[in-house]
């Protein structure tokens, strides 16, 4: 009950592209839920963070999608460029963050 | 801009030794987290505390143990260094629960 399932592990996108990841979870008392951008060498950091009383939540080109009801919820990153190129993982809280095992992201140009 | 600082960038260390990771953050978090990050298997959580001198385990303790004795620091310990512990290190702050965690680059710990 306390994972979270995250898919695709690898995506390749081409420039321009939309590039979709989508996670799921089984507990219903998470209420946080954060998606975080990992380049290699460094640490993860917070890249948009929904809660789940919203069904959308858009900044700039990241979007996240959330579904209460499935409970499942994706980021869509548009017009992805080859700087995306990164390991990116959702998690979901109720206290401590639950992540998932990460997708890599390869935009190509 | 919140700075979580670990000490080491990359260790090595041989089976059995004492092993200390220190992470110093910058922004006066209450909460603090050790995680290990290994490929295929995401960040697991090894320990954390919400206080000074207060800590809790986390998903995968075994072998670890932590100090916080200041506000800024939290220690992850290895008593019996092992090979199984060969793996990436990441501290993390928060100003509480369910806000932004900020994480420090990771210490790459090999166990020889």
């Amino acid at each position: 009950q306390q994972q979270v399932k995250q898919s695709p592990q690898s995506l390749i996108v081409q420039k321009g592209g939309i590039s979709i990841i989508n996670c799921a979870y089984e507990n219903t008392a998470f209420d946080y839920f954060p998606w975080y951008q990992q380049f290699p060498g460094k640490g993860p950091a917070l890249l948009i963070a929904i809660r789940p009383d919203v069904s959308e939540k858009k900044e700039g080109r990241f979007t996240i999608s959330f579904n209460k009801s499935a409970k499942q919820f994706s980021l869509h990153i548009m017009d992805s460029q080859p700087g995306d190129s990164a390991t990116y993982f959702c998690a979901a809280s109720r206290r401590n963050l639950i992540f998932g095992k990460g997708t890599k992201l390869s935009v190509k140009p | 801009d919140v700075k979580v600082t670990q000490s080491s960038r990359y260790l090595v260390k041989r089976t059995g030794e004492k092993v200390f990771l220190e992470c110093v953050q910058d922004m006066d978090h209450e909460n603090m987290f050790w995680y290990r990050q290994d490929p295929g298997l995401g960040l697991r959580l090894i320990y954390f505390s919400y206080d000074v001198k207060m800590k809790e385990k986390g998903d995968i303790p075994e072998g670890y143990s932590v100090s916080r004795e200041k506000k800024e620091r939290f220690s992850l310990i290895l008593e019996s260094a092992s090979t199984n512990q060969t793996s990436m290190y990441l501290c993390a702050s928060s100003t509480s629960w369910n806000q932004p965690q900020h994480f420090g680059d990771g210490t790459r710990l090999s166990i020889l």
